[in-house]
């Protein structure tokens, strides 16, 4: 089974403060996502990673950066962190595109709150 | 992009009843999955589903991908079916990696 782990359930950071949020794959996917879900709003997507050091923009990246230094391991960086950015983050992983089964997994996710 | 409706938003049956979701999209798909979201926030997959029909226990899934919409069937539910339900597809001419998500169906079965 594919497993997607998130480093911490529940977060809860000051403002101002840098923010790590961490995911691990044991898939050896290609792929890594990182969204979050806001009510009303539904699942965003923040950046995504395609291999080891390569990441593109997704829907909403203002505020945050990502680092993607092995295959496994895909982070997410909030360099200061603020109020609107409370919400559930989401990790996700899947194979390189064109294979025929692209299924995407998730992880647990985050609960972050910055007061 | 592509536009994903989720139908209805909301749901709410007897234990034991059944039920179906509706999920429209906007453009052709090559990647089509079912999730279920538990009270702990976790997105469980539950179907990978971009055309036919698969079938797992009490969930059943239908896609036609031609007319734009794939059926999520629930059968004789239970109170641990209860949870928000999402469809999410990735567009054939957009980008290899954007699951693009609806709004979901949230659900409730009660005892």
């Amino acid at each position: 089974d594919v497993k997607v782990t998130q480093s911490s359930r529940y977060l809860v950071k000051r403002t101002g403060e840098k923010v790590f949020l961490e995911c691990v794959q044991d898939m050896d996917h290609e792929n890594m996502f990182w969204y979050r879900q806001d009510p009303g709003l539904g699942l965003r997507l923040i950046y995504f990673s395609y291999d080891v050091k390569m990441k593109e923009k997704g829907d909403i990246p203002e505020g945050y950066s990502v680092s993607r230094e092995k295959k496994e391991r895909f982070s997410l960086i909030l360099e200061s962190a603020s109020t609107n950015q409370t919400s559930m983050y989401l990790c996700a992983s899947n194979p390189r595109p064109g294979l025929q089964h692209n299924e995407q997994f998730f992880g647990p996710g985050t609960r972050l709150t910055v007061l | 992009g592509i536009q994903v409706e989720q139908s209805p938003p909301d749901l709410i049956l007897q234990e034991g009843a059944n039920s179906t979701l509706r999920c429209n999209f906007s453009d052709s798909v090559n990647n089509l999955q079912w999730f279920h979201q538990n009270p702990w926030g976790q997105l469980i997959n539950l179907f990978y589903i971009p055309s036919g029909t698969k079938q797992n226990g009490r969930l059943s899934a239908t896609t036609v991908a031609t007319e734009r919409y794939s059926l999520l069937y629930i059968s004789s539910s239970q109170t641990t079916d209860s949870g928000v339900y999402f469809c999410a597809v990735k567009n054939s001419g957009g980008s290899n990696y954007k699951l693009t998500f609806g709004k979901g169906t949230l659900l409730t079965v009660n005892p």
